[in-house]
């Protein structure tokens, strides 16, 4: 089955910073989805990746898929705090059959101070 | 356009009530999900629907059970509530193709 790894598990920022999340597939990535979380709420859909090579931009976050589609990252440019929460990836199954069903990395917890 | 809806929003159960939860999606997707969210333990599909009518075991099915009598809902129920099944529970919902799942707000449980 299907394995996403995300680094790091936690990150701790100053407001302005740059940071970069990792999500890294055991086998290769047919569609890659960014989540954003916040605390006691739902998970909202930020982007999606599909092609090897991709990049997709909102706003201050920045998403890329590597060439080889075993790999994405997420880019923030100048952190705020309204950043902050749980990042998590999700991918397509092998193939991209098993009716939609995603399978999900663990998180990054974000932290911006002011 | 409310998206996905989940209700209650928060309950309390002593161990052994029943409950059912409801997802309602006014987006016209065929496919619809629930998972539990705990810490450490990420995301977990309980169960999953392919259409009206159709529902189908996800990765942690016991002790729960599902039902889609109609397209726009998707209803989760415990039988005989544990404490093991205290959790954040999520719906989700999505389109034939290529597209992203779209979750509601969640339904915090606590089995007592």
């Amino acid at each position: 089955s299907q394995e996403l790894e995300q680094s790091p598990q936690s990150l701790i920022v100053q407001e302005g910073k740059n940071l970069t999340i990792n999500c890294t597939s055991s086998k290769t990535l047919y569609g890659l989805y960014w989540y954003k979380q916040k605390y006691g709420e739902g998970l909202i859909f930020l982007m999606m990746l599909q092609k090897g090579g991709e990049e997709k931009s909102h706003e201050k976050i920045t998403a890329k898929l590597d060439e080889k589609k075993q790999q994405s990252s997420l880019h923030i440019t100048a952190s705020q705090p309204s950043h902050a929460g749980i990042y998590l990836c999700g991918a397509d199954s092998p193939g991209g059959t098993s009716y939609g069903k995603l399978t999900f990395g663990q998180g990054t917890i974000l932290t911006v101070h002011p | 356009n409310a998206g996905v809806t989940q209700t209650p929003k928060f309950r309390v159960l002593k161990t052994g009530q029943s409950m059912t939860l409801l997802c309602a999606q006014d987006m016209n997707h065929e496919y619809m999900y629930w998972y539990r969210q705990d810490p450490g333990m990420g995301l977990r599909l309980i169960h999953y629907s392919v259409g009206e009518g159709t529902t189908a075991k996800g990765e942690v099915p016991d002790g729960y059970n599902v039902s889609r009598l109609k397209k726009q809902n998707f209803l989760l129920g415990l039988e005989s509530a544990a404490p093991s099944q205290t959790s954040v529970y999520f719906c989700a919902t999505r389109a034939r193709g290529w597209d992203a799942q779209y979750f509601g707000p969640g339904t915090r449980l606590t089995v007592l």
